[in-house]
């Protein structure tokens, strides 16, 4: 199994104003996976993130909005930039990590107003 | 393209009774499947997977799942509810190949067990 602390757990901001949202593995992992989660919906992946490259956006998702630092591989950041009430969600940072399920962190609430 | 439905947006269910939430998914070859479950304000904690084997799999909090490839289904199942296992029900797909490992999620079962 793997433990992920993400942070921060909340947090409400400005429009037009960048949240950059950490996430920390206790082991290393080879990927990291980026989801949102709107409100009453399902998860999707925004993108994967790789050690020493940059990371693959999923349609829909561009770097521009969403960068994503790889640093190591026990971290990753994903930055919501120029935010929207839109981008109001939940945004979860998933692991696998040795076996075939995933991990997830507890998710980053973000209200946009 | 793989997809996950989940048709039941809301399911009740008495405590002490059974409860099944129902999942359903299309992917190309040989499926991982999974169930994961959401608390309030908590992220998804993994309940139960298939990979192969034995169609019936057992997870945690007492949750099973029985894999039926002829359709294509991969339904949760718990004997006897609790008021404790209310929440939000994600089943999830991922191919059987490749290194990614990207789930696909259905939308979600709200389960709400009553007293």
């Amino acid at each position: 199994s793997a433990v992920i602390s993400q942070k921060p757990s909340r947090d409400i901001c400005q429009r037009g104003t960048s949240l950059t949202i950490q996430c920390q593995v206790d082991s290393q992992v080879t990927m990291m996976f980026w989801y949102r989660q709107q409100p009453g919906q399902s998860l999707t992946l925004i993108a994967t993130a790789n050690q020493g490259s940059e990371a693959t956006y999923e349609s829909g998702f561009v770097i521009d909005k969403f960068p994503i630092s790889r640093p190591n591989l026990t971290f990753s950041t994903l930055t919501v930039s120029n935010m929207s009430p839109e981008d109001s969600s939940i945004y979860l940072c998933s692991v696998h990590s040795g076996g075939t399920e995933a991990f997830f962190g507890q998710g980053t609430r973000l209200t946009v107003v | 393209a793989q997809s996950v439905a989940q048709p039941e947006d809301q399911v009740n269910v008495a405590e002490g009774n059974p409860l099944t939430v129902k999942c359903t998914y299309s992917v190309s070859g040989n499926p991982y499947l999974f169930w994961y479950v959401q608390y309030p304000n908590r992220g998804l904690q993994f309940l139960l997977k298939y990979i192969t084997g034995d169609n019936l799999v057992k997870g945690s909090y007492g949750f099973e799942a029985e894999f039926n490839k002829s359709q294509t289904s991969f339904h949760l199942k718990k004997p006897s509810a609790l008021v404790s296992d209310s929440a939000l029900y994600f089943c999830a797909v991922s191919p059987l190949s490749g290194s990614a490992r990207q789930l696909t999620f259905g939308s979600g079962t709200q389960l709400t067990v009553l007293p």
